[in-house]
């Protein structure tokens, strides 16, 4: 396990369809970030699990936005019925603990809802 | 007003200059600060923590300034290399998550 995993890389989806991205961490972080990024922006913190506990969501999430990490292992995020401004990199990062540590990011997903 | 404020740039230096980022935080309780790197489409990376008596790894150095909210990253000796957008992060100190600025821009040219 050499770093962070995200499935897929891309992903084309007419809007209204609902989309799930998968992402497996480095395998001793015991906790997991999701980011979003659009053109021009750094990227947004939306949800962050410390092993199967979903201990933060940003506003940003809305309630078509669903986040999962069921053993402590690996995330999926789900968006239901997307919309065009849901287009965007979606970002997932791992890290050992809080602190004076970074993350490390997966290559993401990008989204475009057409 | 945005948490973490950075100078989008662009800035376009030429080989061997010496370029300097700067970065303001609104949360005086931030406690871990990082400059990340990210090139055009790919992830960021982490380039370096931030500590708070400076820092140095090769030509880059990162200075904190806890009074003014304040963060720098200096490159000398740019290499074409170092083009890529870098972007100024903070843990705030009660969040578990990094907040991250909108990035600067280089483009180091030939």
């Amino acid at each position: 396990d050499t770093g962070v995993s995200q499935d897929p890389r891309h992903k084309i989806t007419k809007r209204g369809q609902n989309v799930t991205f998968r992402c497996d961490p480095i395998s001793e972080h015991n906790r997991l970030y999701w980011y979003r990024q659009t053109l021009g922006q750094g990227p947004e913190f939306l949800t962050y699990f410390q092993n199967e506990a979903q201990l933060e969501k940003s506003r940003l999430l809305s309630d078509r936005f669903s986040a999962e990490r069921p053993k402590g292992s690996f995330s999926t995020l789900e968006i239901q019925r997307t919309e065009q401004g849901d287009s965007a990199m979606y970002l997932c990062a791992s890290s050992p603990g809080a602190g004076s540590y970074g993350y490390t990011f997966g290559s993401g997903t990008r989204l475009t809802v057409v | 007003r945005k948490e973490v404020e950075q100078d989008p740039g662009p800035f376009n230096v030429p080989e061997g200059a010496t370029v300097a980022f700067n970065c303001t935080y609104s949360n005086s309780a931030s406690q871990s600060f990082f400059w990340y790197r990210q090139d055009c489409r790919k992830e960021p990376k982490l380039l370096m923590s931030v500590y708070s008596s400076g820092n140095e790894d090769g030509r880059f150095t990162a200075q904190l300034n806890r009074a003014s909210q304040y963060i720098s990253l200096l490159i000398r000796d740019s290499k074409l290399s170092d083009s890529a957008t870098y972007l100024c992060v903070v843990r705030s100190g009660s969040a578990r998550q990094l907040t991250f600025g909108s990035g600067t821009q280089l483009t180091v040219l030939p």
